[in-house]
Formats: structure tokens, C-alpha cells, sequence
């Protein structure tokens, strides 16, 4: 099953933050998150393995609650190359499923 | 550029042909991922193979077939091609499991008409 992804889009000036959440009805073991610009290949950003702790580089960080099997992507002070679409994909099983997608826009 | 390569960049068909996707994975990497990006499904997982072998199945049609050959490289092999299958195929490729990261190829845009 998907895992459902929230919000559906969000709108964000420079400067400002935003957070994502990947939510799941399968235990996972772990949980991607990928950035996908308009016409072009997904980008990997983290990934958080069953066990593990919050990962982060730059302004960029995430979570993950395994017992909720939930995930978060923390964006922070947003910049105009952070639009795009995130997905998130969990893992469980040797088998993958991506999000929806959530459709950020960062405005100057 | 992830290192991950694929080919064609895009392909146009007609319903009930064959077609052929090739990819290569980054150095070093023994894992390649098939998935299919269309508007109404979302990215979906397709196939993945481990050095040579099948290791994990998503939701692959029977009328699709994939195999990763000694050099590492892979193909998807789609048959019997309908309207619905017109998305973009990307191919991923890490260095063992699922649990590793993936980087993504180009992708192939795939149009039947």
C-alpha cells in the first residue's frame, strides 16, 4: 500500500520552513526521501533506516518514528532551488512504495 | 549527473509492438531498480535485480520482463504494448540493497500511440 504523503503542495517565501510528512500502514524497515525538479530524474536526499536516528545536512533534515511508521522532512530557511516535488518511499519487505508527492514552490 | 545512464532518451511506439530499455548502473553498484512514473499512477516500484539475479518484485506486468546481465547492465523488456503503459521508465542503481540510496538515470519516455 502507498504511503500517504501531506500536504498534497505547499507554498513558501525564501526564508521561510516547511515540513513534510510520509505516513505508512506497513512496518517499515526504512524510509527515502527524493526531490524531483520538473522534467527531470528523482534526486535522492536521505534516507532513514529502522533503528536509526534523525538525519540532516544543511537545512535539510528528517525523522522517523518507527513504531508510528511515520517519517517527517524538515526544510529550513527554504531557498529558491528547494522547489520541486518531494517524494517519500518506504521499505518494508524488499519492496518499495513512493508517496504522492508533495508539490513545494518557494517564491522570492 | 548521478552516473546512471539510460537508453533512449525517448521512444515512440504503436500499440501491440515490443520494446527494449537499456540501462547502466553507476560504477560499482550492483543493484538496478526498474520504475514506472506515470501522471495517474505515481512512481511505482517495477523490479530489482542483485548481481544477475532477481531479488525484489513490485507491481510488474506479466506483458514486462527485465534481467541484468554479467556486465551489470540491465534492459526492461516491455510486450504487447497498450496506450497506458506511455510513462517515463527510470532506471536506479545502489551499491547493494534497497536499504542503500539510490540514484536515478535520465529516464526513458516511453509514448504508444
Amino acid at each position: 500500500q502507498q504511503p500517504v504523503q501531506s500536504p498534497q503542495a505547499v507554498i513558501l517565501r525564501e526564508g521561510e520552513d516547511a515540513v513534510i510528512n510520509c505516513s505508512s500502514s506497513k512496518a517499515l524497515y526504512s524510509v527515502h526521501w527524493y526531490r524531483q525538479k520538473h522534467g527531470e530524474a528523482p534526486v535522492f536526499l536521505m534516507i532513514l533506516l529502522k533503528g536509526g536516528e534523525q538525519k540532516g545536512h544543511d537545512k535539510i533534515s528528517a525523522s522517523f518514528n518507527e513504531k508510528k511508521q511515520q517519517s517527517s522532512l524538515y526544510l529550513t530557511a527554504s531557498q529558491l532551488s528547494y522547489s520541486g516535488t518531494y517524494f517519500c518511499g518506504t521499505v518494508n519487505n524488499n519492496d518499495m512504495r513512493f508517496g504522492a508527492g508533495t508539490r513545494l514552490t518557494v517564491k522570492p | 549527473d548521478s552516473g546512471v545512464t539510460q537508453t533512449p532518451k525517448h521512444l515512440i511506439t504503436a500499440t501491440g509492438q515490443r520494446v527494449t530499455l537499456r540501462c547502466s548502473p553507476r560504477s560499482g553498484d550492483l543493484s538496478v531498480y526498474w520504475y514506472q512514473q506515470s501522471l495517474d499512477q505515481g512512481l511505482q516500484f517495477l523490479i530489482q535485480y542483485y548481481n544477475g539475479e532477481e531479488r525484489a518484485k513490485g507491481n510488474i506486468l506479466e506483458r514486462f520482463s527485465a534481467q541484468q546481465f554479467p556486465d551489470l547492465h540491465s534492459e526492461l523488456n516491455l510486450s504487447s504494448l497498450e496506450l497506458g503503459d506511455s510513462a517515463l521508465y527510470f532506471c536506479a542503481s545502489s551499491v547493494e540493497t534497497m536499504n542503500n540510496e539510490q540514484f536515478f538515470g535520465p529516464g526513458t519516455r516511453l509514448t504508444v500511440l
